[in-house]
């Protein structure tokens, strides 16, 4: 099946920073690439996706590259504010059978520090 | 609209017990995935129910169950509990549509004493 891997597990940054996290997968026909953010106690929300037809995609402060040949993808936020903390997920689907599987990576804990 | 809902909110069982979480999907929405969310291990992939039918399940044993109604809903079975299967367990649904957005549920935080 399809393996995610996410890198750092931790991440602190001073406010104002930048803050990258890596994901990389292991199955080529993985189509599909959302981040998720889960804030202390709450139910995780997607903040951005990407499909594989796609290379670079941005909203605001957050983007997010794909390299499909290298099968990696990443999630940059610029200008990190304090409420940017939050566990990050990136997963990756794909259509398997009639429908998509969602597979997601053990998270990143980003800590930003006024 | 009204969201994902997943209930009981709070659930304690003892060893060896018997527990059943229930999840209702987004109105229209026909998946229903499960992930188990243990400190530290991230979301990992239980089960997934598309129109009534187990698509997939992951890497859990088989006391690791459940099912999806007509309605769509779906209930997650958990049988001979052990003290390792304490976590929140949340449930995302989603349109049977390519690539689209999965929505979670508030989770039900088990724990097992």
């Amino acid at each position: 099946g399809e393996n995610v891997e996410q890198h750092p597990s931790t991440l602190s940054v001073q406010e104002g920073d930048s803050a990258v996290i890596k994901c990389t997968y292991s199955d080529s026909a993985s189509n599909y690439f959302p981040w998720y953010k889960q804030e202390l106690g709450k139910r995780p929300q997607l903040i951005i996706d990407i499909r594989s037809n796609v290379g670079e995609k941005k909203d605001q402060r957050i983007a997010v590259t794909l390299n499909k040949t290298a099968k990696h993808f990443s999630l940059h936020i610029t200008e990190t504010q304090p409420e940017d903390s939050a566990v990050y997920f990136c997963a990756a689907g794909k259509n398997s059978n009639s429908g998509y599987a969602l597979n997601f990576g053990k998270g990143t804990s980003l800590l930003v520090t006024p | 609209e009204a969201g994902v809902t997943q209930s009981p909110t709070h659930l304690i069982k003892t060893r060896g017990q018997h527990a059943t979480l229930r999840c209702s999907p987004i109105s229209g929405h026909t998946s229903v995935y499960w992930y188990q969310q243990a400190l530290g291990l991230g979301l990992q992939f239980l089960l997934w129910y598309d129109e009534g039918e187990e698509r997939n399940r992951g890497n859990f044993p088989p006391r690791f169950s459940g099912r999806q109604f007509p309605n769509y809903s779906s209930e997650l079975n958990v049988n001979a509990l052990e003290l390792e299967d304490s976590a929140l367990y949340l449930c995302a649904s989603r349109p049977q549509i390519l690539n689209t957005e999965a929505f979670f549920g508030q989770g039900t935080r088990l724990t097992v004493v």
